[in-house]
């Protein structure tokens, strides 16, 4: 299968533990998205990668987040100090290249913070 | 930003009917993305459109972009169990349309 993977699938964490989450890509795509869904909702845009360079970051996106994608392939996103606001779906996302604005989504990890 | 607006929130068809749902923005787009999302899975992508006017069909599933390039409409013909789910319309945003923004979906229940 060479769609975007996750990884881990579930992730049960105490309130003020630091969680990190992996996501390969699409192997030839560039482009690489998080974003996060809670329940009822679609998916809202966290920050975007093309290659190994953060282009954009969301408001949403605070302080105890980070995220990086060192090599240009895969790429992990942090949560610091995790509050039960955080609680949700981070789902990532990649695309082949600049102005092709289909993203194929991975199966996503679900936090629950405790 | 821009908000996608998709109504019903919940459809509830017999199996064999068609069902459409629609998807109606504030601003133009010039892209429409339709998916559809199992639970505890991450959104499929089922059609892209990138014209106004565009009909585009893949398997039982049309969809239209509105001439207004304001909607896009997504028809389900002859459903079937497995199209249980939630289908969400998306379109390019933000800065440079780099980001995707959605809908709140329309939720498919297909009664056997």
């Amino acid at each position: 299968d060479t769609g975007v993977s996750q990884d881990p699938r579930h992730k049960i964490t105490k309130r003020g533990q630091n969680v990190t989450f992996r996501c390969d890509p699409i192997s030839e795509h560039n482009r690489l998205y998080w974003y996060r869904q809670t329940l009822g909702q679609g998916p809202e845009f966290l920050t975007y990668f093309q290659n190994e360079a953060q282009l954009e970051k969301s408001r949403l996106l605070s302080d105890r987040f980070s995220a990086e994608r060192p090599k240009g392939s895969f790429s992990t996103l942090e949560i610091q100090r995790t509050e039960q606001g955080d609680s949700a779906m981070y789902l990532c996302a990649s695309s082949s290249s600049p102005g092709v604005h289909e993203q194929y989504f991975g199966p996503g990890t679900r936090l629950t913070v405790t | 930003g821009q908000q996608l607006n998709q109504s019903p929130q919940s459809m509830f068809i017999q199996e064999g009917e068609d069902v459409s749902m629609n998807c109606t923005s504030s601003s133009i787009f010039n892209t429409w993305l339709w998916y559809k999302q199992d639970p505890g899975e991450g959104p499929v992508l089922l059609i892209a459109l990138y014209k106004a006017g565009e009909l585009t069909s893949n398997g039982r599933l049309t969809a239209q972009f509105g001439i207004t390039r304001k909607d896009s409409f997504l028809n389900i013909s002859a459903s079937i169990p497995s199209d249980v789910g939630i289908y969400f319309c998306a379109g390019p945003s933000g800065y440079g349309n780099n980001r995707l923004a959605f809908g709140k979906g329309n939720q498919v229940v297909v009664i056997p």
